[in-house]
């Protein structure tokens, strides 16, 4: 069965990048949709955006100006960028693939933003 | 913010049956979008518990059933047991938004 599994760097300063991978395994990234989602410490869930195999994404309004979602199908990975960080990004990040819901998630990575 | 709203908290003693509602509006759960629900247990990423309103992944017990009508979409814990205390978060599409939305949470404390 597919498996997803998050990397990345845990500590980013302000104003910078977060960049995480998600590593697909267990099956292909072909021919379907891989979404990020995110939760704050304590919070609820946040959709990030979605990207499909072959590279058309959707992104939630509030944080489009600052998400790019790409995908490498030669490695089977997607990945998350979110510029200019700021506390209020500090959550643990996950990634999910998505047919009618998001099944299954990864594990989670937690990314704190911070100096 | 979250444009699903759930009630904080609910509880039950073992056996008892709870439920939780999703209350949404026309541009999401009334424009016909399916609902699904996810089960957080402590410490762990979300799982997928109910798709497309009403069914059930493999796996996962038949004590647990969603329903939807109108604006507004159920969870229902039948026959409650200690290891069901999680937090579940119903997730729509927003046609105003054009993505995908989460609700508020619940969680649910097995007395």
């Amino acid at each position: 069965q597919v498996q997803l599994q998050e990397s990345g760097p845990g500590l980013v300063k302000p104003s910078e990048t977060l960049s995480l991978t998600c590593t697909v395994s267990g099956g292909s990234i072909s021919s379907y949709y891989w979404s990020w989602i995110r939760q704050p410490p304590g919070k609820g869930l946040e959709w990030i955006g979605y990207i499909y195999y072959s590279g058309s994404t959707n992104y939630n309004p509030s944080l489009k100006s600052r998400v790019t979602i790409s995908v490498d199908t030669s490695k089977n990975q997607f990945s998350l960028k979110l510029n200019s960080v700021t506390a209020a990004d500090t959550a643990v990040y996950y990634c999910a693939k998505k047919t009618q819901a998001l099944d299954p998630w990864g594990q989670g990575t937690l990314v704190t933003v911070s100096s | 913010q979250s444009v699903l709203t759930q009630p904080p908290s609910v509880s039950g003693a073992p056996g008892q049956r709870v439920t939780i509602s999703c209350t949404g509006s026309s541009s999401n759960i009334g424009a016909g979008f399916d609902v699904h629900w996810y089960q957080q247990l402590p410490g762990t990423a979300p799982k997928l518990l109910i798709y497309g309103n009403s069914n059930r992944p493999s796996g996962v017990p038949d004590r647990f059933s969603g329903s939807k009508s109108g604006t507004s979409a159920s969870l229902a814990i039948s026959g409650l047991q200690a290891e069901d205390e999680a937090d579940y978060y119903c997730q729509s599409y927003d046609s105003s938004l054009s993505g995908y939305v989460f609700g508020t949470g619940t969680k649910v404390t097995v007395l």
